[in-house]
Parts: structure tokens; sequence; C-alpha cells
């Protein structure tokens, strides 16, 4: 079993739908969550990085982490074809493991126009 | 602007050729990691410097080396490229080896011929 566990998709929207994306996870250390954009042959780029359980809203993006069921997710409201990317949740422990994110295999997200 | 950067974008080496693989970063972080992504999956961390201190990932293969020479600059190595490296090598920067947050660079795709 992997330790985080992201539906790949592809997910296809109408420009101005809720998407939401989630993630599983098993290892109950985890305690830092992040959600990455990564657009085609990119490096990924930090959008949400939140700790603890509870929401955090950033613009058009909110993120959720819900630790009791080792699930997170991210929405992204009224969406933009500008949104067509790949998106990655990632995880890491607390000050050990120097810090090493465990990624999700992203899931491929398509706005369309 | 301060970031990370990778070059050469693109790397097309073969089977055996050993090859370098180049990241500097201006934005005085502390730790550098290097990534392996390969199509549709997730990012894997190789290995990650905490300043001049190496650490190395336990399934990282022996064929993968690194240096630091200083704060500014990483190499990755590959020594006898097989056809299985062929990926996304991801370099990424984080102030302190706490939870911090990640930046990455754009990324370097090797072709391995």
């Amino acid at each position: 079993q992997k330790e985080v566990e992201q539906d790949p998709g592809p997910l296809s929207v109408p420009e101005g739908a809720i998407v939401s994306l989630n993630c599983t996870y098993s290892n109950s250390a985890f305690q830092y969550f992040m959600w990455y954009r990564q657009y085609s042959r990119k490096g990924p780029e930090l959008l949400m990085y939140t700790y603890s359980s509870g929401n955090k809203e950033d613009g058009r993006f909110t993120a959720q982490v819900d630790k009791s069921s080792k699930y997170i997710s991210l929405f992204i409201r009224d969406s933009q074809p500008s949104d067509s990317a790949t998106y990655l949740c990632a995880m890491s422990f607390l000050y050990n493991q120097g810090g090493k994110l465990i990624f999700g295999q992203g899931t491929e997200l398509s706005v369309k126009p | 602007d301060a970031m990370v950067i990778q070059n050469p974008r693109y790397q097309v080496t073969q089977f055996g050729k050993p090859v370098t693989l180049s990241c500097s970063q201006t934005l005085n972080h502390n730790v550098m990691y290097w990534y392996q992504q390969k199509s549709s999956q997730a990012p894997k961390l190789l290995f990650h410097y905490y300043d001049k201190d190496f650490n190395n990932e336990a399934d990282t293969p022996d064929n993968f080396q690194s240096r630091r020479p200083n704060t500014s600059f990483c190499f990755l190595d590959i020594r006898s490229p097989g056809l299985g490296d062929a990926a996304m090598y991801l370099c990424a920067t984080s102030r302190d080896r706490g939870a911090g947050t990640q930046y990455f660079g754009p990324g370097t795709r090797l072709l391995v011929l």
C-alpha cells in the first residue's frame, strides 16, 4: 500500500466549475500537508501549506485536512482554463527525515472553456 | 527574483555514459533536494544536503551521486545511466530541514538512448 494515495484522473470540468481533489494517507505521523501545482514539463509550484486539521483558504483555493480520517482535499472555485495542470498532494513529518516530502501520484485536471 | 535554476532543461545521453545535472539557487537556503519523477508518477526523493551534510535515501541506487561545492550549487551525477533512469529530475530547496516549504526548479528531463 502506498503511503499517499491520489486518484490520477484525468479530471475534466467546464470553466467555472468547483473542483475537488483528494488524497488519503496511511501514516498518522504526517503533520504537514501541501498541495503543489505542476504544469506540463515544469517543476511543482507550492499552492497551499497547512498544519493540523481544518480549513485554509487562499483566493479561489481551499485546503482541507481531516487527520482523523487521514484525508485531505483541495477545492478550486470558479475554475479557469489556466488551472489546467497536475495537482500533487504532499506530506511531511515533524522535524525529522530532513523535511522529506511524500507525494501523491498527482491528479491531472483539465478545465475546458 | 530569487529562484531555483536547473541546467540543462533537457539532456540526452547514451546508455552507460556518465551525465551531470546542475542546480543553483539564489534563495540562500540551507537544504537542497534531488527528486526523480518518472512519467505520471509522484516525485521520489533521491537525497538531500543540509548545508554540507549529505543524506541518502535508503533505496537510492548507488548509480546516483551528488555534490554540493557551496551553498548555491548542487549537482546530480549519474555514473552509468540505464534506460530506466530516463525521467524528470527536480531540484528543490528549503530554508531549514524542518517541515518548511520546498521550492522547486523547473526540472531537467533526461533521455537515455
